[in-house]
C-alpha cells in the first residue's frame, strides 16, 4: 500500500514569505507528527496530531509556525515570514494505533530560505 | 529530560564484515522504546528494528539485531555481513510519552556509515 507522502519535496523560498508544506499520511493512521531536520542533525519533534486534534505542539519553535490537520487526514504545516533558520527537511510520520507500533515517515520536504 | 548519545560520526567498514553502531540513552521514565531507523540519501527514514524496555530478549530482524544492555544504558545495532547498499545514515531514537500524554521519538545526531568493497 501507500506510504506516507509529502509534498513538495524541495522548496525554495525568500525570506519573509509563507510557505505550505503537505503530508499525506497512511490511510487509517491516526496519529501523525512533524519533525524538524536541520543540516547534519537528526530529527527533533515539532508537534503531534490524534486524529484532527493538535495534542502537542511544545517542539514548535515559534509562533510563525502553525499545524493544521482538519479532517483528521492530510496534514499541513505552515511556516510565515521564513527566516534564513527555518532552512531544513521538514519530515512526517504517521501511525496507528498509539503505542508501540513504529513511525512511518515520509520522505521529506527540504526548505531552503534565501 | 531524555536524550540519545551516539558518539560515532562516521564509521568505514569493509563489505561483508560486521559493524556495531553505538548508542547510549538517558530517560528516567521506567516504560520507553528504543528504535534504530536508516536514513539514506534519498532522505527517507526507514524503520530497522525496536526494543521495548521491559522485553526480556535482544530485538533481532534478519541482519539487524540490537544489542540492549539495560543497567549501561545502552542499545546498540548490530549489522551483520555488510552489503554496499547498508552505506547511509543511521539515527538511535527513543519514544517517550510527553507531558501532553502522547509519544514522540527523540534522536540522537546520527552515524554516518560508509561500505566498502
Amino acid at each position: 500500500g501507500a506510504g506516507v507522502s509529502q509534498s513538495p519535496r524541495y522548496k525554495v523560498a525568500k525570506r519573509g514569505q509563507d510557505v505550505a508544506l503537505r503530508c499525506d499520511p497512511i490511510s487509517g493512521h491516526v496519529s501523525l507528527f512533524w519533525y524538524q531536520q536541520a543540516l547534519g542533525q537528526g530529527p527533533e519533534f515539532l508537534t503531534y496530531f490524534q486524529n484532527e486534534a493538535q495534542l502537542d505542539k511544545s517542539g514548535l519553535p515559534s509562533d510563525r509556525f502553525f499545524a493544521e490537520r482538519p479532517e483528521g487526514s492530510v496534514s499541513t504545516l505552515k511556516i510565515q515570514r521564513t527566516q534564513q533558520e527555518d532552512s531544513a527537511v521538514y519530515l512526517c510520520a504517521s501511525s496507528y494505533p498509539q503505542g508501540d507500533n513504529e513511525q512511518f515517515f515520509g520522505p521529506g520536504t527540504r526548505l531552503t530560505v534565501l | 529530560a531524555q536524550k540519545i548519545t551516539q558518539t560515532q560520526p562516521g564509521m568505514f567498514v569493509q563489505e561483508k564484515e560486521a559493524v556495531t553502531l553505538d548508542c547510549t540513552y538517558d530517560t528516567s521514565d521506567p516504560s520507553y522504546g528504543l528504535f534504530w531507523y536508516k536514513q539514506p540519501s534519498s532522505g527517507e527514514m526507514i524503520f530497522l528494528i525496536y526494543q521495548g524496555s521491559y522485553d526480556q530478549q535482544n530485538a533481532t530482524e534478519g541482519r539487524y539485531s540490537l544489542n540492549f544492555q539495560k543497567a549501561r544504558k545502552s542499545a546498540n545495532l548490530v549489522i551483520s555481513a555488510s552489503q554496499l547498499g547498508d552505506s547511509a545514515m543511521y539515527f538511535c531514537a527513543m519514544r517517550v510519552f510527553s507531558n501532553f500524554g502522547n509519544e514522540k521519538l527523540t534522536f540522537g545526531t546520527g552515524t554516518r556509515l560508509t561500505i566498502i568493497p
